[in-house]
């Protein structure tokens, strides 16, 4: 397997738009998770999904993000409007049960200017 | 909640150097326990973990020992190398709730 796969790697857009970050996770992993990374918070969990049903998503920071997960093989986390404070780099991770590893994508890094 | 505290960084070695980075947890039951690395541009990758007290995580010279008594589970390396140049990080997951990441502490080894 490929590993979970994030895109795009790199995103700069500007404020008020509408940004779209995408993950495909490992086959057969049943939890898929999305955090964000900054310097000042660290690694924040936003929401997680079991069987592409949301569990969790109270670390969702506003109604300007919102995640979907359609299929087995693929999520998207929206943010809409963007605003600065939203730059960070954003993970993937998915794992085959709740308690096992997390494999994290490689990230997309996002600017919004 | 379930918390886990790191050592602050960043921490500079010079090469071959020993390694110990402090991690501390706070939880309810029997969490599990795990060491993740994070390498510049990339994302975190499993380094090594522990299910159960006393047991010991190993993988590439790297091993942490999950302490109950002390609610501990410090990573330790005998020698370091210029490419163990990472940030690392310590999490929990605790069974029913999410998995709790550290703060990470940066490592810098010199040649």
């Amino acid at each position: 397997d490929a590993g979970v796969i994030q895109s795009p790697r790199h995103e700069v857009t500007e404020m008020g738009q509408e940004v779209t970050l995408r993950c495909k996770p490992i086959s057969g992993h049943d939890y898929l998770f999305w955090y964000r990374q900054t310097m000042m918070r660290g690694l924040e969990l936003l929401i997680y999904f079991n069987n592409n049903v949301p569990i969790d998503d109270s670390g969702m920071p506003e109604d300007r993000f919102s995640a979907k997960m359609p299929n087995a093989s693929f999520s998207t986390l929206k943010i809409q409007p963007s605003e600065p404070r939203d730059s960070a780099v954003y993970f993937c991770a998915s794992s085959y049960t709740e308690y096992t590893e997390a494999f994290f994508g490689q990230g997309t890094r996002l600017t919004v200017v | 909640g379930d918390s886990v505290t790191q050592m602050e960084g960043p921490v500079t070695l010079s090469e071959e150097a020993f390694l110990t980075i402090n991690c501390t947890y706070t939880a309810t039951g029997y969490p599990s326990l795990f060491w993740y690395v994070q390498y510049p541009g990339e994302g975190l990758q499993l380094l090594l973990k522990a299910t159960k007290a006393d047991d010991k995580g190993s993988n590439k010279g790297f091993e942490a020992t999950y302490r109950k008594e002390t609610t501990s589970f410090h990573l330790e390396k005998g020698s370091v190398q210029v490419s163990d140049s990472a940030v690392y990080f310590c999490a929990l997951y605790n069974y029913g709730q999410n998995f709790v990441f550290g703060p990470g502490t940066r490592l810098s080894v010199l040649p």
